[in-house]
């Protein structure tokens, strides 16, 4: 049971190149999440994904398309790298219920040179 | 706009005291109020979840507050271990599907 997945851990990208940032889970939950943590600032939304087929704009949705390709897959994609996207990046997921706790994986750090 | 606020100075504190660390926010009215641990590399843990119309909630060494009207949460850890020492975020929410974090605070315990 390895509840939230993401692929890869650390990725150097050069400006202009392309990626895809990827989150499973198998905890069979409704609603998954894009965050990015930097530095002083608190995880800030990118995009969610309330159920299997709907995605909405976070906070922070420039420079970013996400994809939910099933109930256990949401994905990230950066079409054009920036330096201003260096962060650390976190899926999480939100249980049936939605006022409940969020669970996170472990995370994909992004360099962009 | 709506904002979190937590120390963003570190706290350190004694092993086997009581630390405390403090939620603000403002222009907002959170259904209900989360603390997640962080430790270095690793994605946030739940701890806690308290609601609007809940005062205090326990959990071992842990106990949460929340005070709607000073718009602050205050999160206790009793007995505290070096294995406590992490960064302790802080997040609201409506109830709907957006969560909104605070920055956390990095608390140190020396044995």
């Amino acid at each position: 049971n390895a509840g939230v997945t993401q692929t890869p851990k650390f990725q150097v990208l050069k400006t202009g190149q392309s990626m895809t940032l990827q989150c499973a889970q198998d905890m069979n939950h409704n609603s998954m999440y894009w965050y990015r943590q930097d530095p002083g600032m608190g995880l800030r939304l990118i995009y969610y994904s309330a159920s299997e087929g709907t995605t909405d704009k976070g906070e922070v949705p420039n420079g970013y398309n996400v994809s939910r390709l099933n109930k256990r897959e949401f994905s990230l994609r950066l079409e054009s790298a920036a330096p201003s996207q260096t962060s650390v990046y976190f899926c999480a997921t939100v249980g049936q219920l939605m006022n409940t706790e969020a669970f996170f994986g472990q995370g994909t750090r992004l360099t962009v040179v | 706009s709506q904002k979190i606020e937590q120390n963003s100075e570190a706290l350190n504190i004694q092993e086997g005291k009581t630390a405390t660390l403090t939620c603000n926010y403002t222009n907002y009215s959170p259904a209900y109020l989360q603390w997640y641990r962080q430790d270095p590399g690793r994605g946030p843990v739940f701890l806690l979840l308290i609601r609007e119309n809940e005062k205090e909630k326990r959990k071992e060494r842990l106990k949460v507050t929340f005070d709607t009207t000073l718009k602050q949460s205050l999160f206790h850890i009793t007995a505290s271990q070096p294995a406590d020492s992490a960064t302790y975020l802080c997040a609201l929410s409506t109830g709907g599907f957006k969560t909104i974090f605070g920055a956390g605070t990095r608390l140190f315990v020396k044995a």
